[in-house]
């Protein structure tokens, strides 16, 4: 199917663990997402990339890093990770500025013990 | 900044009685609005979407939204509601290269 894949989708972590969360996108999409999910907190923006080349900071950055590998690819990549990066990630994106609406992964769920 | 606040964490209704998500926004812009829901353990699927025009936008599955600008408000409504849509349902503002989400509305509906 079309669409936004993220790989994997259940993770568990020690304390001070890395790792890098993947996502590719077949749409042919400029822009790409990440957020982390929270309960009773929504969704929130952690890196985003506007175009090819780009990336920018979303609200909660810290503890974070993004590479767009090209058009298709935006990873995410936790250096140090900590029990408060305990969440539940997505990858989305658009074909343009947040307006035109997003598409989602199904999302990755991180544990850090 | 953008910003949304969902007025109302939790909502259990009865099914086929209609229901309302309340969506408050800031922004010192103009804005662009959405309407999202997520079925568990699923990433969150496009409901509806304001960007101009009529203020009332329908979307699928029966739902629809209504955008007030003098009380900064896109409440999201539906007639009679089905035990299949309950579910998780997020409002989102944006104003240019990225999307601020709410809290999120948890919808039970009851047989």
């Amino acid at each position: 199917n079309a669409g936004v894949t993220q790989t994997p989708k259940f993770q568990v972590l020690k304390t001070g663990q890395s790792m890098t969360l993947q996502c590719a996108q077949d749409m042919n999409h400029n822009s790409m997402y990440w957020y982390r999910q929270d309960p009773g907190m929504g969704l929130r923006l952690i890196y985003y990339s506007a175009s090819e080349g780009t990336t920018d900071k979303g609200e909660v950055p810290n503890g974070y890093n993004v590479s767009r590998l090209n058009k298709r690819e935006f990873s995410l990549r936790l250096e140090s990770a900590a029990p408060s990066q305990t969440s539940v990630y997505f990858c989305a994106s658009s074909s343009g500025p947040g307006f035109y609406g997003y598409t989602f992964g199904s999302g990755t769920r991180l544990t850090v013990v | 900044a953008q910003s949304v606040t969902q007025l109302d964490s939790q909502v259990p209704v009865f099914e086929e009685a209609p229901v309302e998500l309340r969506c408050n926004y800031s922004s010192s812009v103009s804005v662009y609005l959405f309407w999202y829901v997520q079925y568990p353990n699923q990433g969150l699927q496009l409901l509806l979407k304001y960007l101009s025009g009529s203020t009332l936008v329908k979307g699928i599955n029966g739902f629809e939204a209504e955008f007030n600008k003098s009380q900064t408000s896109f409440h999201l409504r539906k007639p009679s509601v089905h035990i299949s849509d309950t579910a998780e349902y997020f409002c989102a503002v944006s104003e240019s290269n990225d999307m601020r989400f709410g809290a999120g509305t948890r919808l039970t509906v009851k047989p």
